[in-house]
């Protein structure tokens, strides 16, 4: 089974323009989660989407947004780009249920964003 | 809400010496997981383990949830064991289902 894929997997932006990053599941999950890696911060939850909804949200601002499609591939948007949004942005998917988000996750290699 | 911790922060080994790392979560959770992260920045999973002991070939991993701590044990530790080790854990906190990381454990394994 093909693991959890995320494209692209370097980006480079400046500040104020916008960038959307894409993630795969692995084929069968239907939650997909996204998490944010900083050297100062460590690994923060973003957010989980689960058949196209937004299911647990983290504390970040709402320049950062998301969505899901039917086929469970999701995307995630960042607007207004700030210095500090450079980060690996980190994609995971598992086999929740739709009453718990009790399950396994497995990630992706990351989106490696640069902000100038 | 809930606080994970991870000890010891900084781990440097010889090769085939064994190693402990420890995870502390202040809370009740409902999952856990241990991954090592490679100098790529792929999260590899090593342990699903909410509770228990289980081993997968040179790691094992222990959980004592009513304790809220976990244990990570690397035996005969390999140059290819280096990176850093997180735990990470499933809490429901206002509402919302997060999933927690610990800090990390940075271990250097030398030749």
């Amino acid at each position: 089974k093909a693991g959890v894929t995320q494209t692209p997997r370097y980006l480079i932006k400046t500040r104020g323009q916008q960038v959307t990053l894409s993630c795969s599941p692995i084929s069968g999950h239907r939650s997909v989660s996204w998490y944010q890696q900083t050297p100062g911060q460590g690994l923060q939850f973003l957010f989980e989407y689960f058949s196209e909804t937004q299911r647990n949200k983290g504390n970040f601002p709402g320049r950062f947004s998301g969505r899901q499609f039917s086929n469970s591939r999701s995307e995630m948007n960042v607007s207004t780009l700030e210095l500090g949004d450079s980060a690996l942005y980190l994609c995971a998917s598992s086999l929740a249920s739709g009453s718990s988000s009790y399950n396994e996750q497995f990630f992706g290699p990351g989106t490696r964003l640069t902000v100038l | 809400g809930i606080q994970v911790e991870q000890s010891p922060p900084d781990l440097i080994l010889q090769e085939g010496a064994n190693s402990t790392l420890r995870c502390n979560f202040s809370d009740s959770v409902n999952n856990l997981q241990w991954f090592h992260q490679n100098p790529w920045g792929q999260l590899i999973n090593l342990f699903y383990i909410p509770s228990g002991t289980k081993q997968n070939g040179r790691l094992s991993a222990t959980t004592v949830a009513t304790e809220r701590y976990s244990l990570l044990y690397i035996s005969s530790s390999q140059t290819t064991d280096s990176g850093v080790y997180f735990c990470a854990v499933g809490s429901q906190d206002s509402g919302t289902y997060k999933y927690i990381f610990g800090t990390g454990t940075r271990l250097k394994v030398l030749a």
